[in-house]
């Protein structure tokens, strides 16, 4: 089983839509959860990060971590074509010395106009 | 756009040339890490430095070498290398290895394609 399981999409939704992207994970130590967007050839780009679980919104984009389902994910309200990317969560846990970032395969979403 | 370059942007090399990928900083951060991403795969990450030690290596073969000569850049030196190691190779940083801080940003990557 991977740590991290992320549906590849692609997903297609009309403009103006709400966006629901979803992440799980299978190790229960992960603290840090991450969302990127990666436009098509350019590198990852940092949209969200949050501590533990629960909400936060930052202007159209809202991520969620559930700790107790191992469940994350990431609502875009109002989608835009320019939101067309391809999304990946990943998530990091610290252990003594170690630490450890983990990133999903990615979700690509298309928004058509 | 600016936080993290790599150069070149585009590479392609015959099996049998030497090469380096550059990477640089402008954050102040930390750690430096090298992923390769190829095509319907998650990110692989390739190797972690922290504070210009190496601290992970992720059973890479021996024809990628990653150099760091200060806590601002990265190279990764390649020879005769595979068809297979064609690929998007991005570089991130990040304030620190590990805990709070370590979010990780990423520079636009380089095209490696090898013939």
């Amino acid at each position: 089983q991977k740590e991290v399981e992320q549906d590849p999409g692609p997903l297609s939704v009309p403009e103006g839509a709400i966006v629901s992207l979803n992440c799980t994970y299978s190790n229960s130590a992960f603290q840090y959860f991450m969302w990127y967007r990666q436009y098509s050839r350019k590198g990852p780009e940092l949209l969200m990060y949050t501590y533990s679980s629960g909400n936060k919104e930052d202007g159209r984009f809202t991520a969620q971590v559930d700790k107790s389902s191992k469940y994350i994910s990431l609502f875009i309200r109002d989608s835009q074509p320019s939101d067309s990317a391809t999304y990946l969560c990943a998530m990091s846990y610290t252990s003594g010395n170690t630490g450890k970032l983990i990133f999903g395969q990615g979700t690509t979403l298309q928004v058509k106009p | 756009e600016t936080g993290v370059t790599q150069t070149p942007r585009h590479l392609v090399m015959g099996m049998t040339n030497k090469k380096s990928l550059k990477c640089e900083q402008h954050l102040g951060h930390n750690a430096m890490y090298w992923y390769k991403q190829s095509a319907k795969k998650p990110l692989e990450l390739m190797f972690v430095y922290s504070l210009e030690e190496r601290v992970e290596n992720n059973s890479v073969p021996s024809r990628f070498s990653p150099e760091c000569p200060n806590s601002s850049h990265l190279f990764l030196h390649l020879h005769t290398l595979q068809p297979e190691d064609s690929a998007l190779y991005l570089c991130a940083s990040s304030q620190d290895e590990m805990g709070q801080g370590n979010e990780q940003y990423f520079g636009p990557g380089t095209r490696l394609t090898v013939t």
